[in-house]
């Protein structure tokens, strides 16, 4: 069955960055695009950005332009988001996402499978 | 602010059937049919409930359907039950290649 497995919290300073990682199993890796997903405490979703696994290419929103990166490594089958520049507004839990079979605008809208989530807080 | 506006709670009896509008913008919901719906309950991931306006993953029960009309997608939920008290989330595709969500409703059995 497809699983997601998310790293465990973090606490940071601000200023410094973040490494999420989000291991996939249960299905084929390079077959799937896999979102990044943030929801801050009390508040809704917000959309990150999404990775292609096969060739690693990336679309990241507007927001965070700048200072998130998301990688993955095939030999592993591990998605990777780093957000830098940490500010208390960053305080959330981040979900990897995956989307199921999509094409065009469906690759952005259909998340099937979500990770456990990853509390990040951002404090002095 | 999110990108698209869903009323912050809606309630319900047992057995009656409510609706959940989500309302976005012709470079959103009314520009494409990828309008998705995920419930949350506390503490737990988002769950996909429906996709592509009105299709329901596998296992997801015939009580929920969605729907859309111009700018606006509606979520649908019959026969309330109590397991059903979460938050509802509508998603879409935005113009310019990215993902935008709405900023969630209550739904509470009374």
């Amino acid at each position: 069955q497809v699983q997601l497995v998310q790293s465990g919290a973090e606490v940071k300073k601000p200023g410094a960055s973040v490494n999420v990682s989000c291991k996939a199993s249960g299905y084929s890796f390079t077959s799937y695009n896999m979102h990044w997903v943030r929801q801050a405490p009390g508040q809704g979703l917000e959309w990150m950005g999404i990775i292609n696994p096969s060739p690693g290419s990336t679309t990241y929103g507007q927001k965070f332009q700048g200072r998130v990166t998301m990688t993955r490594d095939t030999s592993t089958s591990t998605f990777y988001m780093e957000l830098s520049s940490l500010r208390s507004e960053d305080t959330a839990v981040y979900y990897c996402a995956r989307v199921g079979d999509c094409s065009g605008g469906s690759c952005y809208s259909n998340f099937d499978y979500w990770g456990q989530g990853t509390l990040v807080t951002v404090s002095s | 602010q999110s990108a698209l506006t869903q009323p912050a709670s809606v309630s319900g009896s047992p057995g009656q059937s409510i609706t959940i509008s989500c309302t976005g913008t012709s470079s959103d919901i009314g520009g494409y049919n990828y309008v998705s719906w995920y419930q949350q309950h506390p503490g737990k991931a988002p769950k996909l409930i429906i996709y592509d306006v009105n299709n329901r993953p596998s296992g997801v029960s015939n009580r929920f359907s969605g729907s859309k009309s111009g700018n606006t997608a509606s979520l649908t939920i019959s026969g309330l039950q109590a397991e059903d008290e979460a938050d509802y989330y509508c998603g879409s595709y935005k113009t310019r290649v990215t993902g935008v969500f709405g900023g969630g409703t209550k739904l509470t059995v009374l």
